[in-house]
């Protein structure tokens, strides 16, 4: 079956450390998604690819990085520079252009201790 | 350029209809609409891409006016299944009039519907 996995699905980390959240997709989709969910704010977007080896900010991008070495990995990077890292983190895909549905995958809870 | 929607949260018996809506500073190229429930990831619900579009399926419906920046989400006959928070994403139209190509949410209506 098709879909987009992400793992974990809840992480725990120290302050100060780095950490990588996985973002698989077997949609054969271009575009890649990172969202960022806290309560009473919905999604945000930080960082977006439309094709591989390339990736936009969005609008949260700080204290974040990305790659997009395959079509089917879009794996982010919280670092130590992030301020407040502790949310739901939201991986989607879609066909190419943002008029296409999103796919969402099952997301990953972080929480900084 | 975040959306606006209201009501922020609407509580309702099975059978009644709701209105959710989502209003734009910002010129529109689409609108998406996601339900998500919670601790879960959104569901794609519809996209209006045209102003003045209408779309629907089972008794999930909206409309997309263009020109005043606005769509609307129409559930009639609620059901028990159709709780959950609702999502506008809202697709600003770049200054050449094209799809900028990433999507800003709104803050969600939680819908709750009891029997």
């Amino acid at each position: 079956d098709g879909g987009i996995t992400q793992s974990p699905k809840y992480l725990f980390r120290k302050e100060g450390q780095n950490v990588t959240l996985s973002c698989e997709q077997n949609l054969n989709h271009d575009a890649m998604y990172w969202y960022r969910q806290d309560p009473g704010q919905g999604l945000r977007l930080i960082y977006y690819s439309q094709i591989v080896n390339d990736f936009q900010k969005g609008d949260i991008a700080e204290g974040y990085s990305v790659s997009r070495e395959k079509k089917e990995s879009f794996p982010l990077t919280v670092t130590s520079a992030q301020k407040n890292p502790t949310a739901f983190y939201l991986c989607a895909s879609s066909r190419g252009r943002a008029y296409n549905e999103q796919f969402f995958g099952p997301g990953t809870r972080l929480t900084v201790l | 350029q975040q959306p606006v929607q209201s009501p922020q949260a609407v509580i309702l018996r099975e059978g009644e209809d709701a209105v959710i809506n989502c209003s734009s500073s910002k010129a529109l190229y689409s609108v998406h609409w996601y339900r998500q429930k919670h601790g879960e990831a959104p569901v794609f619900l519809m996209i209006l891409l045209k102003g003045g579009e209408q779309k629907g399926h089972d008794k999930i419906s909206a409309s997309f006016n263009e020109k005043k920046q606005q769509s609307s989400l129409y559930l009639t006959a609620s059901q028990l299944s159709y709780s959950g928070t609702y999502f506008c994403g809202t697709e600003i139209r770049a200054n050449y009039g094209g799809a900028t190509n990433k999507l800003i949410f709104g803050t969600g209506t939680l819908l709750a519907v009891q029997p």
